[in-house]
């Protein structure tokens, strides 16, 4: 088992659409969950954190952790083409963030 | 304020060969992370550098090793390059005072071995 699962996609949604990425890990020790976005051929932007139970919203962005079950996801609201992007989940480990392969959200105009 | 800036950023080396990157972290972070990216995958920890001391390494082997100075920048070198070692190498930069683990990426250093 993966230590950070995410489906890879492609996850593709209508603009202006609710986009739901998803993401399992392992560690239950666990405390500290993220979200990047990844342009094609550029690096990871930090876009959202969160390090308890429940919801996090940030404009257009709303992080959601169940660690009950393991469990991150991240809506995008009115989504946008511009939301196109590799969305990749990161959860700690001891001084280091373990990745997740990533899912390729495409938002269709 | 400054980001977390990397360089080279592009760099063509053949088998056998060394290399050395080099990152400096965001105004105000002293933790340097070195993570690799290969096409499709998401990133993969090599080694953090707190306080000019190799603090946590991931699964790379020996080849790879990295340098902070007291300036908080990092290095990261490696070895007898192997065509394998093709890849995004990332730099992230964090504040182990604040007690969360937000890493902030630099624009990568895009590595090829032919």
């Amino acid at each position: 088992q993966k230590e950070v699962e995410q489906n890879s996609g492609p996850l593709s949604v209508p603009e202006g659409a609710i986009a739901s990425l998803n993401c399992t890990y392992s560690d239950r020790g666990s405390q500290s969950f993220f979200w990047y976005r990844q342009y094609s051929g550029k690096s990871p932007e930090l876009i959202m954190s969160i390090y308890s139970n429940g919801d996090k919203e940030d404009g257009r962005f709303t992080a959601q952790l169940n660690k009950a079950s393991q469990y991150v996801s991240l809506l995008i609201r009115d989504s946008q083409p511009s939301d196109s992007a590799t969305y990749l989940c990161a959860v700690n480990g001891p001084g280091k963030l373990i990745f997740g392969q990533g899912t390729e959200l495409s938002v269709k105009p | 304020d400054a980001g977390v800036t990397q360089s080279p950023t592009h760099l063509i080396k053949t088998r056998g060969q060394q290399v050395t990157l080099r990152c400096s972290p965001k105004s105000g972070h002293d933790t340097v992370s070195w993570y690799q990216q290969a096409l499709g995958q998401g990133p993969q920890f090599i080694f953090q550098y707190y306080e000019e001391e190799e603090r946590q390494r991931g699964n790379f082997p020996d080849r790879f090793s990295g340098h902070q100075f007291p300036n908080y920048s990092s290095e990261l070198n490696v070895n007898a390059l192997l065509l394998g070692d093709s890849a995004l190498y990332l730099c992230a930069s964090s504040s182990t005072g604040t007690g969360y683990d937000e890493q902030y990426f630099g624009p990568g250093t895009r590595l090829t071995v032919t």
